[in-house]
């Protein structure tokens, strides 16, 4: 157990929906970073929250959003959904921003139908 | 931008026996890290292994090890001993220490072991 939680473990939805996933960090970690897992890209980078600050993005689509709330918690916001969404979501976190290791969470599973 | 290649999509290797994974990557940067992730069939990531690119001895955990040829730009893992447990995808990554600290991934090798 890396200590990050993601919720829900799995989600199945129809296309034109938007989801929530949610990400709570390790105690203490600062830093929260979005990946998406996928058949057709691999594993992707997808934005980066520093204390609640967006610190990087990479391949995020315009239909995806992210916050950190006060609490260090995250969620990515996942709109107008598509069949090529489908993918394991992972959050990871690390106590700041250049730490050697980040602890990945169990990941959720969406299923776009 | 930094790009990560894993050449071999599968390795298969005997119970007790050794086997290598490869991986090579691209960058202008001197200052990174360098990971070995293992993902079996749970799904979870799993740090393995992990290199900075500022020390010249290779990385070495218990029986997973490292080849870090930095001129070269390539890391590859070393498994001795291969159990059943082993058995897993296992991911390349990179991770810049100036620049961008997300993790950039290879695609995967799906390592079999045989019992």
């Amino acid at each position: 157990d890396s200590g990050v939680t993601q919720t829900p473990k799995h989600l199945i939805t129809a296309t034109g929906q938007r989801v929530t996933l949610r990400c709570s960090p390790r105690s203490g970690d600062l830093s929260v970073y979005w990946y998406q897992q996928s058949l057709d890209q691999g594993l992707q980078f997808l934005i980066q929250y520093y204390n609640g600050e967006e610190r990087a993005k990479g391949n995020i689509l315009e239909r995806f959003s992210a916050q950190q709330f006060p609490d260090l918690h995250s969620e990515l916001n996942l709109s107008s959904l598509e069949l090529g969404d489908s993918a394991l979501y992972f959050c990871a976190s690390s106590v700041g921003q250049g730490d050697n290791e980040q602890f990945f969470g169990p990941g959720t599973r969406l299923t776009v139908l | 931008a930094q790009t990560v290649t894993q050449s071999q999509p599968e390795m298969s290797v005997q119970e007790a026996e050794t086997v290598t994974l490869s991986c090579t990557y691209d960058t202008s940067e001197s200052d990174y890290y360098l990971f070995w992730y293992k993902q079996p069939p749970s799904r979870q990531m799993i740090l393995v292994i992990r290199q900075e690119a500022y020390k010249q001895q290779n990385a070495t955990e218990n029986r997973f090890s490292v080849n870090f040829q930095k001129a070269a730009k390539s890391f590859s893992l070393k498994i001795s001993d291969s159990q059943l447990g082993d058995a897993a995808m296992y991911f390349c990554a990179y991770r810049s220490d100036t620049g961008r600290r997300a993790l950039t991934f290879g695609s995967g090798t799906r390592l079999q072991v045989q019992p």
